[in-house]
């Protein structure tokens, strides 16, 4: 079972488009973190929201928790080549010695010039 | 700063082999964690050291092992390789548990 689902799986734009992808669960998680991961390497930490309904700006991508902590959603304005790649968000359970991150599957993004 | 060293970052065996991964963490860093990724299942979380002792494991089964050292470094084996332990093979390490993760390019196992 899936606890993280992202959406959409696939998506393909024009340079300067607008895009929203989402993660959803039925879990409620202490904090979730965005990454992007590019061909050949590892995931590089994006952001991480902790509050209920917080929003966090990154340049042109902006990052929503929903105000149950159990969904969020990343938007890029004015998509550019270099925003092409694997999003994967992660959801952070409990804290201390208990601490994990579960990811989804993530949403692979390719911008056309 | 360096960031997360993962060696050898290609590999190749056949069914029935054993391999052993190695990580070496940001200086400093005391807490490593093993991400296995596929295709089909994304970034499924293996374990997770702190100061030598593994604090949390996900659902693999034993074939997969780890360990680490006093200095932080670690090591991942799986053994007795199946053509579905194909996969790249992550590492993370964070100052201390519960801290933000940074990964390593990975290693890219091929089984056949």
């Amino acid at each position: 079972t899936q606890l993280l689902e992202q959406s959409p799986q696939f998506l393909s734009i024009q340079e300067g488009e607008n895009l929203t992808v989402y993660c959803n669960s039925s879990s409620v998680f202490s904090s979730l973190q965005w990454y992007r991961q590019e061909p050949g390497e590892g995931p590089v930490l994006l952001v991480t929201v902790v509050t209920g309904g917080e929003v966090k700006k990154l340049k042109r991508l902006t990052f929503q928790f929903g105000d149950a902590r159990k969904d969020s959603s990343l938007h890029i304005t004015a998509a550019q080549p270099g925003d092409t790649g694997l999003y994967l968000c992660a959801g952070a359970r409990s804290g201390g010695s208990n601490y994990k991150l579960t990811f989804g599957k993530g949403t692979l993004l390719t911008v056309n010039p | 700063k360096a960031g997360v060293t993962q060696t050898p970052r290609y590999l190749i065996k056949t069914r029935g082999q054993q391999v052993t991964l190695s990580c070496s963490p940001i200086s400093g860093h005391r807490s490593v964690s093993w991400y296995q990724q596929t295709p089909g299942q994304g970034l499924q979380f293996l374990f997770e050291y702190f100061s030598e002792t593994q604090r949390n494991k996900g659902n693999f089964p034993g074939r997969f092992s780890g360990r680490q050292f006093s200095n932080s470094r670690s090591e991942m084996n799986v053994s007795t390789l199946e053509l579905g332990d194909s996969a790249l093979y992550l590492c993370a390490s964070s100052l201390v548990l519960d801290n933000e993760q940074f990964f390593g390019p990975g290693t890219r196992l091929t089984v056949l």
